[in-house]
């Protein structure tokens, strides 16, 4: 198993482009969730979903969209980047046990 | 809505030295709690997790947090740590299908 991936590493964004993060699993899990994390702040919810079609927001959802048509994947959109949204950004799923998340390895975002 | 709360953002140690990071959260209703690490660069991964039972749970790579009902608290400790241990600990606890995320304390372990 991959686990769960993201892609891409590393993005440089002009103010007021757009851009999709994607997040896969292969693990079949039902939940999956994005987070940002900003030094000393922890991590920060922005959206999470509890299955396929299904998205909820989180604490930190405004500048960002997301969807959810397959059990898989759970891609998150930046319209109109602003720099307040360069942050470092994990996905993560969870099968339902317990609430014990794996994490992807991480998309770096600049916004300049 | 839950909170979690670590106390120190940074904890500096000499190699073979104990360490305790600490973590209160806000509620005392039943809950999960979670410890991950996070080393430089890389995604966070699970390093233990109280859910029911023994208070006092273990991970592999020597590190214990002991689950505080009354204090609301789920300190992690080791007895020795290692340069390796350098890394970011984020305590969290689980709200409804979501966790909750505490700020994080940086470990560094100096030789």
């Amino acid at each position: 198993n991959a686990g769960v991936t993201q892609t891409p590493k590393f993005r440089i964004l002009k103010i007021g482009q757009s851009m999709t993060l994607q997040c896969a699993q292969d693990m079949n899990h039902n939940y999956m969730y994005w987070y940002r994390q900003d030094p000393g702040m922890g991590l920060k919810l922005i959206y999470y979903s509890v299955g396929a079609g299904i998205t909820d927001k989180g604490e930190v959802p405004n500048g960002y969209n997301v969807s959810r048509s397959t059990t898989e994947d759970f891609p998150l959109r930046l319209e109109l980047a602003a720099p307040s949204q360069t942050s470092v950004y994990f996905c993560a799923s969870c099968g339902g046990d317990y609430n014990e998340q794996f994490f992807g390895p991480g998309t770096r975002l600049t916004v300049l | 809505a839950q909170s979690v709360t670590q106390l120190d953002s940074q904890v500096p140690v000499f190699e073979e030295a104990p360490v305790e990071l600490r973590c209160n959260y806000s509620s005392s209703v039943s809950v999960y709690l979670f410890w991950y690490v996070q080393y430089p660069n890389q995604g966070l991964q699970l390093l233990l997790k109280y859910l029911s039972g023994s208070t006092l749970v273990e991970s592999i790579n020597g590190f214990e947090a002991e689950f505080n009902k009354s204090q609301t608290s789920f300190h992690l400790r080791k007895p020795s740590v290692h340069i390796s241990d350098t890394a970011e600990y984020f305590c969290a606890v689980t709200e409804f299908n979501k966790l909750i995320f505490g700020a994080g304390t940086r470990l560094a372990v100096h030789p």
